[in-house]
């Protein structure tokens, strides 16, 4: 079955540096990739989300890329902000059939830290 | 918009006992729900999809006796999870999708301690 694979497990940086997180995804079919964000004791919230037909995507400080031949994925952060501060997962959707019964395949989560 | 509810918030209750976790699409109609289980510091792990008016589908090694699931409308699910065993204590987040869409609007979930 499907499976996507996310690294790294934490993550630490300083104010204002760049952060970057990666996935992996097995099944060649999976078209529709999200990206959320969950703080603590909250519900993951979608930040940037990114369809196969398209190779990168940007909104403000967040982006993220899609190589599809690669299968991977990953989620670009710039200029941090103690704010970012949370847990992000990574998600890959496959395509094909109805849109109505395809599920979400989660990334095992990204702790990222940004020190003041 | 796309704003997804759920209740109770938390919930304590005896061995033994059935609860009820209710799901609602506030603004949207959702024809496809699903419900995921998290323990700390891990991701998040299906349960099972459930489509308005159908049977739900469960995840392996989800037991559907146990975890009883109803979407009998287009905003409103239901996990009813009965016969609560300590064990069953995690946190309990409903997501909602509406027809050919592909994005997932979480609801902030419930917190269920069995005592």
């Amino acid at each position: 079955g499907e499976n996507v694979e996310q690294h790294p497990s934490t993550l630490s940086v300083q104010e204002g540096d760049s952060a970057v997180i990666k996935c992996t995804y097995s099944d060649s079919a999976s078209n529709y990739f999200p990206w959320y964000k969950q703080e603590l004791g909250k519900r993951p919230q979608l930040i940037i989300d990114i369809r196969s037909n398209v190779g990168e995507k940007k909104d403000q400080r967040i982006a993220v890329t899609l190589n599809k031949t690669a299968k991977h994925f990953s989620l670009h952060i710039t200029e941090t902000q103690p704010e970012d501060s949370a847990v992000y997962f990574c998600a890959a959707k496959r395509g094909g059939g109805s849109s109505n019964t395809g599920k979400l395949i989660f990334g095992q989560g990204t702790t990222l830290q940004v020190k003041p | 918009g796309a704003v997804v509810s759920q209740h109770p918030s938390r919930v304590i209750c005896k061995s033994g006992t059935s609860v009820k976790i209710e799901c609602r699409s506030l603004d949207f109609q959702a024809t496809t729900m699903f419900w995921y289980r998290q323990f700390p510091k891990k991701s998040l792990m299906l349960m099972a999809t459930s489509n308005e008016g159908s049977k739900a589908t469960y995840e392996q090694g989800v037991e559907k006796d146990k975890f009883l699931i109803n979407h009998a409308s287009l905003t409103l699910s239901t996990l009813t999870v009965t016969s609560a065993h300590p064990e069953d204590s995690s946190f309990y987040i409903c997501s909602a999708r509406s027809w050919g869409t592909d994005t997932q609007y979480f609801g902030p979930g419930t917190r269920l301690t069995v005592l």
